[in-house]
């Protein structure tokens, strides 16, 4: 099956300092998604970008589906912006079954 | 418009004894997903209803079961329980107005505690 990989596991930054979080993929995607998972369980959904880039705020991500990688980016970070983002994409081309990488802790410190 | 909602929040269970967690999407979407996370496997696929038919099932054992209803609302459960089924279960509805374009929204999941 298709494999994901994020980097860096870990990631602690002070507050207004900025970051690129990497997602890699083994195989051809139609379905990329990025989701943040606060510290209380809640996994909120950032970008569904299976190519190209977008921006909402100070996040922004881009996806080169040609190279099965894409990059989140967080700039000007927040402690809010704490917790775990994954990366997810779909397992069978077109279905809603999503294999998730193992995530990035990001700590932002005041 | 109302979010994912996952009833209950929380379960203590004993070993061998059976749950039903409930999942309502977001009116209007009709597919429904069920992720399992835990601290060793991370986030794993269960299954995913469409229009009350089960549409794809991830690799879990039979004890594992699922069910949607004509109004979207789905339901999973577990039978026998055991200690490793202790985990963060989340409910995602997706409106898919074309396949490849549905993002999915999750619930505040249902922290089930096996003992």
């Amino acid at each position: 099956g298709i494999q994901v990989e994020q980097s860096p596991p870990d990631l602690i930054l002070q507050e207004g300092a900025n970051s690129t979080l990497r997602c890699n993929f083994s195989d051809s995607v139609n379905n990329l998604q990025w989701f943040h998972q606060n510290p209380w369980g809640q996994l909120i959904n950032l970008f569904y970008i299976p190519s190209g880039t977008k921006q909402n705020g100070r996040l922004s991500a881009t996806t080169v589906a040609t190279e099965r990688y894409s990059l989140l980016y967080i700039s000007s970070s927040q402690t809010t912006d704490s917790g775990v983002y994954f990366c997810a994409v779909d397992e069978i081309q077109g279905a809603q079954k999503l294999v998730f990488g193992q995530g990035t802790r990001l700590t932002i410190n005041p | 418009k109302a979010g994912v909602t996952q009833t209950p929040r929380y379960l203590i269970k004993t070993r061998g004894q059976q749950v039903t967690l409930s999942c309502s999407p977001i009116s209007g979407h009709r597919s429904v997903s069920w992720y399992q996370q835990t601290p060793g496997q991370g986030l794993q696929f269960l299954f995913e209803y469409f229009s009350e038919t089960q549409r794809n099932k991830g690799n879990f054992p039979g004890r594992f079961s699922g069910r949607q209803f004509s109004n979207s609302r789905s339901e999973m459960n577990v039978s026998t329980l055991e200690l490793g089924d202790s985990a963060l279960y989340l409910c995602a509805s997706s409106a898919e107005v074309r396949i490849y374009n549905s993002p999915l929204h999750f619930g505040n999941g249902t922290r089930l505690t096996v003992t």
